[in-house]
């Protein structure tokens, strides 16, 4: 079946450092690919999402480009900030189905 | 805000008793969708609803059930409960049954005890 793989956690990163999550998607055929976050206490909230190769997705700083190749959706901020501290999840979601599958999450602390 | 309400937020009761979780989606959203999330286990779907209809299943227990209603809004029964059970249940939804975009209420966190 589907699977997303991501980066176990915790990241631990200072403030105004660089941001990489890796996350990689295997399945039948080209997902749409999307990444949430969860503040703490929170559900969870659409935070970008590509649809098709070469796709970029962007917000709040955010981007993660939708690579065909490896199915690699992996999330970048080139300055991370105290308040991005949440929990990160790369999801996707196949073209037959209804429902996304959900990685692991990434937990990522930043330290002022 | 996402728009998804959820109650209670927390619910603390005892193993074997049954509990009924309560979602109401976005306005204008006709699927419903519920998850759990736990330590171990990660976030996991556990039933599709659109339109009062079942749409899809997931890692759901038999002792666990669920139902949309006319104004939409839906619930999520948990009985004969372990302690297992205790998890954050979510419920999300989105304006079509393909959950392109799907919106989470804060959850409903369950402790059995």
């Amino acid at each position: 079946g589907d699977s997303v793989t991501q980066m176990e956690g915790p990241v631990t990163l200072s403030e105004e450092a660089c941001l990489t999550i890796n996350c990689t998607y295997t399945a039948t055929g080209y997902p749409s690919l999307f990444w949430y976050v969860q503040y703490p206490g929170e559900g969870l909230q659409l935070l970008l999402k590509a649809t098709k190769a070469d796709d970029k997705g962007s917000n709040k700083g955010f981007e993660a480009t939708y690579r065909k190749e490896t199915t690699s959706f992996h999330l970048e901020k080139g300055s991370v900030q105290v308040s991005d501290s949440a929990v990160y999840f790369c999801a996707g979601r196949a073209g037959g189905s209804y429902i996304p599958t959900f990685g692991r999450g990434t937990s990522l602390i930043v330290h002022p | 805000d996402s728009g998804v309400t959820q109650t209670p937020k927390h619910l603390i009761t005892a193993t074997g008793q049954r509990v009924t979780l309560r979602c109401s989606p976005r306005s204008g959203d006709l699927s419903v969708y519920w998850y759990q999330q736990s330590l171990d286990q990660g976030l996991q779907f556990l039933i599709q609803y659109y339109n009062g209809e079942e749409r899809a299943k997931g890692n759901i227990l038999e002792r666990f059930s669920a139902q949309q209603f006319p104004d939409l809004h839906s619930e999520l029964n948990l009985s004969s409960l372990e302690l297992g059970d205790s998890a954050l249940y979510f419920c999300a939804s989105s304006v079509s049954q393909q959950g392109y975009e799907q919106y989470f209420g804060p959850g409903t966190r369950l402790t059995v005890t």
